[in-house]
């Protein structure tokens, strides 16, 4: 199975700052890898595919890039919205797997 | 407007059993993969299953292998879950999720808004 890992696993961020958030694959999983937005007791909202392709409605501040085992989420300037958990997931083999969230807290 | 609509959840007891539906509308239901996702209290994100558009096709994360069974009714626009022989860290709510798109490496567009299972004696 291809494990995902994300860091960090939590961090503190003000409004306008840049965050990145890290995703790790395990094995290679080619461009195969998508990022989700989940705020408390909502369901996941879907927001990057294929590492860097901005789903539809989703705000420009958020960008994805790497391919491989690398892979980072970048949101260029925070807004209140923002603060959520995210995770990243790949999607190059079953058992699809999820990296364990990343926090973004004030 | 896609909607996905899981219902069946429930407490139930230990190594007790529940069908959990997911009913689909909005989009062609036959001609999408579809998958269960699962999040323990407090928890991440965990796939369960996956299913093909047609039903031939099902995979399975290990910690429900032969205990779970996806499956689908094309004609009722409805997903399934059997899930059977249930322990304390089964625990979760059960989201149910569509493919993005006809391919095999797609990520998941549309979820429900889950439904919650809870084992406990």
């Amino acid at each position: 199975d291809i494990q995902m890992t994300q860091s960090p696993s939590s961090l503190s961020a003000s409004v306008g700052d840049r965050v990145t958030i890290t995703c790790r694959a395990s094995q290679s999983i080619s461009s195969y890898l998508n990022w989700y937005q989940q705020k408390p007791g909502k369901a996941p909202k879907f927001l990057i595919y294929a590492a860097s392709s901005l789903q539809s409605g989703v705000p420009s501040r958020f960008s994805g890039s790497g391919s491989g085992t690398d892979f980072t989420l970048t949101i260029s300037s925070l807004q209140p919205e923002d603060f959520a958990t995210y995770y990243c997931q790949q999607s190059h083999s079953f058992p699809r797997t999820f990296g364990q969230g990343t926090k973004v807290e004030i | 407007e896609v909607q996905l609509l899981e219902s069946g959840g429930g407490l139930v007891q230990p190594g007790g059993s529940l069908r959990l539906s997911c009913a689909a509308s909005g989009f062609t239901f036959s001609s999408y993969a579809m998958s269960w996702v699962r999040q323990a209290p407090g928890r991440g994100l965990e796939w369960v299953s996956a299913i093909s558009s047609s039903g031939g096709s099902t995979y399975y994360a290990d910690s429900v292998k032969g205990r779970f069974t996806i499956s689908r009714d094309n004609s009722k626009n409805t997903l399934y879950v059997q899930v059977s022989s249930l322990r304390g860290e089964d625990t979760a709510v059960y989201y149910c999720a569509k493919d993005y798109g006809l391919g095999g490496y797609e990520p998941f567009d549309y979820w429900g808004q889950g439904t919650l299972v809870t084992v406990s004696s």
